[in-house]
């Protein structure tokens, strides 16, 4: 079967950095999106990782390890903004994006 | 602005109704997706169009219709509105040419079945 798994809640200090993990278990996988979500409103796509290894794109990174079907989305020097949902997201062999039910992550001043 | 455009943004609708919500978008996307959000569960998807014309089912279709009549507008019809379809409904298109299908989301239906 196809599960994923992400922690529901986290906490972090502005200016800091945190690390939200991701896991997944499918027969098929053709890649890893992580995207952010501010309470009530939609979904804005932030990273995708199809090969193993960290893509940085400036304050967030996103890591994946396809043979540990393990993925986590860093955030250094935190600001307030950053506080909102972070879904992971796996595309499987159809193609068909497979959610996690996103963390929630808290940023106190 | 390019986006995707859903209305209602929000709407109450009694049990046994028939709802519409409009999707629209203005990004000539081929691709076109219904989800459904509910707290504690991943994004769930209704119904996708891979392009004008094709329609496909999704995780959570029964109750649920869609059409795709042209590239802009992927209407999704609730034909008799049940308390368990309480949900906040998101649209999203895609450009598939990239490969990556990264996704483009509407700004989300909220919707209230009594």
């Amino acid at each position: 079967g196809q599960n994923i798994d992400q922690p529901t809640e986290m906490t972090a200090t502005e200016g800091a950095i945190v690390q939200i993990n991701c896991t997944y278990q499918t027969s098929g996988f053709n890649g890893l999106f992580w995207y952010q979500q501010h309470a009530g409103e939609a979904p804005t796509f932030l990273s995708y990782n199809v090969l193993d290894g960290l893509e940085e794109k400036g304050r967030f990174s996103s890591f994946l390890s396809r043979s540990k079907g393990y993925s986590y989305l860093l955030l250094k020097e935190l600001q307030m903004k950053d506080s909102a949902s972070y879904l992971c997201a796996f595309m499987d062999s159809n193609y068909q994006l497979i959610w996690g039910a996103g963390t929630k992550l808290i940023i106190k001043p | 602005i390019a986006g995707i455009t859903q209305a209602p943004t929000s709407q109450i609708l009694a049990a046994g109704r028939r709802m519409t919500l409009r999707c629209t978008q203005d990004m000539r996307h081929n691709a076109m997706y219904w989800y459904r959000q509910d707290l504690g569960l991943g994004l769930r998807l209704i119904h996708y169009s891979n392009t004008a014309g094709t329609t496909g089912k999704g995780e959570v279709p029964d109750g649920y219709s869609v059409s795709r009549a042209n590239t802009d507008d992927f209407p999704l019809t609730l034909a008799s509105a049940v308390p368990s379809q309480t949900s906040v409904y998101f649209c999203a298109s895609s450009d598939d040419s990239s490969g990556a299908n990264v996704l483009t989301f509407g700004a989300g239906s909220r919707l209230t079945v009594l």
